[in-house]
Formats: C-alpha cells, sequence, structure tokens
C-alpha cells in the first residue's frame, strides 16, 4: 500500500521563474488537497479536487498559483513568476470523499521550495 | 475569528506521563470534522486521530484520546503514556462544510517536548 508521493522533494529556483510540483495520491482516494505550509505556521489549505473537479479554489493564494488534476489521478500546482514570499512547504494530501472518519487526509512528504 | 486555535506553542511532559494539548474550534455548521496530526522534525504530517461532529463518543486510537466538548467548541488530545518518540509538533485541524463544498483549516500547532 503505496502513501502519498510528492514530486520533487525540494526545489531551489530563482525569482521570477516558474515551478510545478507534481502530487500522486492513495491509488483509491477521490479527492486531492494543496496546502502550503510556511515555518512556524500550521498547513494553510489552497484548494481540492474530486476526482478531476476543482472544488474549491478561492483560496489559492493569487491568480499566479493554479493546479490542475486532468484524469483524476495525480496532480499538479504550478506557481508562475515565483516570489521570495512563496518559500515554503507545498504539501499534498488524499482522502476517500466519503465523510466520517474516511475523509481523513493522507499526506505526502511536501516540496520544500526555496526562492532565490 | 480564527477556526483553530491552539494556545500552547510548547509543552513538557515526563516519560510515561499524560499530557493533554488544546484545542478549540469556531464553526457555525452542524456537521463538522476534527482531525489531529503529529509532525516530527522529518516534517511528514501523520494522522492521530479523528472525532466527527456527530459522533456521541470521544474517539480514541491506541495511546490517543481526543476529549470532545462539543457545547464547548473544544477538541483536546490525550496522550497516554508518553514515549521519547512523542516529541513533536501537533496540529489540530476541522473540515467544515458538506459535500462538495467543504473547507480545511489547521492551527498553529503546539511543540510537545518529552523529557527522559
Amino acid at each position: 500500500d503505496t502513501g502519498v508521493s510528492q514530486d520533487p522533494r525540494h526545489k531551489i529556483t530563482k525569482r521570477g521563474q516558474n515551478v510545478t510540483f507534481r502530487c500522486d495520491p492513495i491509488s483509491e482516494h477521490n479527492r486531492l488537497y494543496w496546502y502550503r505550509q510556511t515555518l512556524g505556521q500550521g498547513p494553510e489549505f489552497l484548494t481540492y479536487f474530486q476526482n478531476e473537479a476543482q472544488l474549491e479554489k478561492s483560496r489559492l493564494l493569487s491568480d499566479r498559483f493554479s493546479a490542475e488534476r486532468p484524469k483524476g489521478s495525480f496532480s499538479t500546482l504550478e506557481i508562475q513568476r515565483t516570489e521570495q514570499g512563496d518559500s515554503a512547504m507545498y504539501l499534498c494530501a488524499s482522502s476517500l470523499a466519503a465523510g466520517g472518519p474516511m475523509e481523513t487526509q493522507y499526506f505526502g512528504p511536501g516540496t520544500r521550495l526555496l526562492v532565490l | 475569528a480564527q477556526k483553530i486555535t491552539q494556545t500552547q506553542p510548547g509543552m513538557f511532559v515526563q516519560e510515561k506521563e499524560a499530557v493533554t494539548l488544546d484545542c478549540t474550534y469556531d464553526t457555525s455548521d452542524q456537521s463538522y470534522g476534527l482531525f489531529w496530526y503529529k509532525q516530527p522534525s522529518s516534517g511528514e504530517m501523520i494522522f492521530l486521530i479523528y472525532q466527527g461532529s456527530y459522533d456521541e463518543q470521544n474517539a480514541t486510537e491506541g495511546r490517543y484520546s481526543l476529549n470532545f466538548q462539543k457545547a464547548r467548541k473544544s477538541a483536546n488530545l490525550v496522550i497516554s503514556a508518553s514515549q521519547l518518540g512523542d516529541s513533536a509538533m501537533y496540529f489540530c485541524a476541522m473540515r467544515e462544510g458538506r459535500g462538495t463544498g467543504n473547507q480545511f483549516y489547521f492551527g498553529t500547532g503546539t511543540s510537545l517536548t518529552v523529557i527522559p
């Protein structure tokens, strides 16, 4: 039983460059979530998908952030024109869509982004 | 107002003793879910325990139990028989909203140190 995987684990980029992160959820999970976590803070919810449908995106941090899940399996998070303030850990999680304990989100190891 | 409040930035506990980590939440929804996660220094988010808003009994998972007081909107985590490996950040989280209209919130965390 493989868990949530994320790639890359670390990314260093220069300000103004675009970056893309990938997340592969647990295979039977319908829902996929993206979070940002800055140092000393809890995860901050960004967006989530149920299958290929993006159900909530109003909390994406700016229009430079976008996410896709085209076939309802893996997802990508893209940040365009990166800024130093984008430096953070980007976490992906997945869950079953049903309520109750099955809505529990299981997290990947994260992608740590550093913008120089 | 904060959706999730964790008022203890840092806690210390003697090995083998019990410790309570506080969490209060704010929602007007009737249906919501509450979660606790552990984040060791390695960075991975590890699910510990879940409590649904309609669950009448407090959730328990091994050495973890959730003291759910709905009227007070509190969901404290109790760790019994603390072990050195319990030293980590602990986050309280909430899902509110029904069906496809979910929102997710995490607290700022409590750093727990277990003393030998």
